[in-house]
């Protein structure tokens, strides 16, 4: 199985900040890698795509980028809605397989 | 709008089982696959497994074929899983998720663009 390893685990932020995700693979998956965001008691939510394309409706201060086994998702100037905890996914293989999550604190 | 409605919470005894459904509508449900997800309390999210609603091919994480069993019904646009064999482990909020298949420069990205509100399955 594929290992989907972020970090970090949480991080504080303040509104307007610039955040950074990172999300290792722990083999070569291209760029079969997306990003969901979830708020406490809801649903995950994809974000991104393939790595970088930005599903539609989603604000364009989110953005991804990466290939290989190393990848990350930035969120310029952080909203307040954008507290919430991001994961990382890949669809590369089977069992599709999860990063732990990173949870983004005020 | 697509929408994909879950079944309600449900509680069980260890060594029992559980079948949750998953009503789709706002789009062909045939054309798309459904994937289940679950996430146990305070924890991540583990891909469970995939079924095409089409076909009905299916692809079982590992670790759950052995009492873990996915089925759709087209005639009414539902999904359904169940697991049996239940243990405290197996306690979670249990989520299906529409899995879209987007190809581009000849290849096809997968990802869960779709989720139900998700069901809570308690084993105790």
């Amino acid at each position: 199985d594929i290992q989907m390893t972020q970090s970090p685990s949480s991080l504080s932020a303040s509104v307007g900040d610039r955040v950074t995700i990172t999300c290792r693979a722990s083999q070569t998956i291209g760029t079969f890698l997306n990003w969901y965001q979830q708020k406490p008691g809801k649903a995950p939510k994809v974000l991104i795509y393939a790595a970088s394309t930005l599903q539609g409706g989603v604000p364009s201060r989110f953005s991804g980028s990466g290939s290989g086994t190393v990848f990350t998702l930035t969120i310029t100037s952080l909203q307040p809605e954008d507290f919430a905890t991001y994961y990382c996914q890949q669809s590369y293989s089977s069992p599709r397989t999860f990063g732990q999550g990173t949870k983004v604190e005020i | 709008q697509v929408q994909l409605v879950q079944s309600g919470a449900e509680v069980r005894r260890p060594g029992a089982s559980v079948q949750v459904s998953c009503k789709a509508s706002g789009y062909t449900f045939t054309d798309y696959g459904i994937a289940w997800v679950r996430q146990a309390p305070g924890q991540g999210l583990e891909w469970m497994g995939w079924i095409s609603a089409y076909s009905g091919d299916t692809n079982y994480a590992q670790t759950l074929q052995d009492r873990f069993t996915m089925t759709t019904d087209s005639s009414t646009s539902t999904a359904y899983m169940e697991l049996g064999s239940l243990s405290s482990g197996d306690t979670a909020i249990y989520y299906c998720a529409r899995d879209q298949d987007l190809c581009k420069s000849d290849r096809c990205y997968e990802y869960f663009d779709n989720w139900g509100q998700g069901t809570l399955v308690t084993v105790s």
